[in-house]
């Protein structure tokens, strides 16, 4: 069964504290993993998408990576409008379907 | 400015009642997707429709309804056989051509039921 799998589910830094949030996959076929940015009573924003392992992207403060079994969403230095739930998202061989992970909520206090 | 638009943005609902959901894109994107959201769990897909006059179920599409007579529009219908409707609804759309693209999404429809 494709699945996966978010950790931690709530997550709180300091600002200027780095860590990294994990998504792990299981699935068949996997022919992209996607990162979003959501924020309370709002749509998810995209932020990146990984379609091989190895695959490594950049944008600001984060960074985003992809391995074989699971994917790491690193922040560095972050700041607190970097506060958000962030979403994992893969998408399995020909279902045009994404699989959901349930989120990390992020909060970064000053 | 392309985009996805959701409305309303709050809809309040009586049992037994059936309302429907809007939602329009100018992106000119042939796949459009229909989700819900509770409190601590992920997006689960209630229908998606991939060209125009055709769309699937997705996982809990039971007490749902859709139609996409338009590329640009893909309403939701929450009929009175959904048994616990009161959620956060989110459609999103993305290209289908060559490869895996992203879905992007719209501001989201808050639904409560009375």
């Amino acid at each position: 069964e494709d699945q996966v799998t978010q950790s931690p589910e709530a997550l709180r830094l300091q600002e200027g504290e780095s860590s990294s949030l994990n998504c792990s996959y299981t699935v068949s076929g996997l022919r992209g993993l996607f990162w979003y940015r959501q924020d309370p009573g709002k749509g998810p924003e995209f932020l990146f998408t990984l379609y091989s392992a190895g695959e490594e992207k950049e944008k600001e403060r984060l960074k985003a990576t992809l391995t074989k079994k699971e994917s790491f969403l690193h922040i560095t230095a972050p700041k607190p409008e970097d506060s958000a739930t962030y979403l994992c998202a893969v998408g399995p061989s020909n279902t045009g379907k994404l699989i959901f992970g349930q989120g990390t909520t992020l909060q970064v206090k000053p | 400015d392309g985009g996805i638009t959701q409305s309303p943005k709050y809809l309040f609902r009586k049992e037994g009642q059936n309302v429907t959901l809007s939602c329009e894109q100018n992106l000119n994107h042939d796949a459009m997707y229909w989700y819900r959201q509770d409190p601590g769990q992920g997006l689960r897909l209630i229908y998606y429709s991939q060209i125009v006059n055709d769309f699937q179920k997705g996982d809990i599409a039971e007490g749902y309804s859709v139609s996409r007579e338009k590329k640009e529009s893909f309403p939701l219908t929450v009929t009175s056989a959904q048994k616990n409707p009161t959620a956060f609804y989110l459609c999103a759309s993305r290209t289908s051509g060559g490869g895996w693209n992203e879905q992007f999404f719209g501001p989201g429809t808050r639904l409560t039921v009375l």
